[in-house]
């Protein structure tokens, strides 16, 4: 198993500029979460999907930030327009809903805005 | 508000040492508590919790819930090295399946 899979790894992007995450969920899990790490407020979750719907988004900053699910396996996170408060490293995780609580982390994506 | 709080915020052991790290959490019902352990990239998962009482063990490391005190501990025993990461707690609530995390406890484990 490959396990949770996100692109790009590092971007480096102009403030203004509109960013676009990626992640590929482990194969059969049906809930993938979308999570945002800086040393400020550590591992705070922006949204979560259930079997492609989005169920939570409370965590989501503000309308520059989105997230789609259009199917099983492929989710993406935008930024548009992206801001330098943005840098962060951003997490894909997932795992299946009733399967019990564990997550499972993709590598992550290191976002620096200039 | 939910809330998981975890202390100490860093510590500095010598290798061979013991390491017992604290995670606190005030969650309306409450389902499970995991920890997690995190080095240079993603966070891997180490226990999780749902009954007070019962301890959960992998090699060095171990963990308990106490449901009464809304508490955990994770122990590492005779620390190496290689146990040097970020350690993270999370609560799950028994309605919906998000994870809420803590902000983590640095641990170096030094020579």
């Amino acid at each position: 198993d490959a396990g949770v899979i996100q692109s790009p790894r590092h971007e480096v992007t102009e403030m203004g500029q509109e960013v676009t995450l990626r992640c590929k969920p482990i194969s059969g899990h049906n809930s993938l979460f979308w999570y945002r790490q800086t040393m400020m407020r550590g591992l705070e979750l922006l949204i979560y999907f259930n079997n492609n719907v989005p169920i939570d988004d409370s965590g989501m900053p503000e309308d520059r930030f989105s997230a789609k699910m259009p199917n099983a396996s492929f989710s993406t996170l935008k930024i548009q327009p992206s801001e330098p408060r943005d840098s962060a490293v951003y997490f894909c995780a997932s795992s299946i809903v009733g399967g019990g609580d564990k997550a499972f982390f993709g590598q992550g994506t290191r976002l620096t805005v200039v | 508000e939910d809330k998981v709080v975890q202390s100490p915020l860093s510590l500095v052991v010598h290798e061979g040492d013991t390491v017992t790290l604290n995670c606190s959490y005030e969650v309306t019902n409450f389902r499970s508590l995991l920890w997690y352990k995190q080095e240079k990239k993603a966070p891997t998962f180490l226990f999780m919790l749902t009954s007070s009482g019962i301890e959960k063990k992998s090699g060095r490391l171990s963990s308990i819930l106490d449901k009464k005190e809304l508490s955990s501990i994770l122990n590492i025993t005779a620390t190496q090295t290689g146990d040097s990461a970020i350690y993270l707690c999370a609560v799950v609530k028994a309605a919906g399946n998000k994870l809420t995390f803590g902000g983590g406890t640095r641990v170096l484990v030094k020579p």
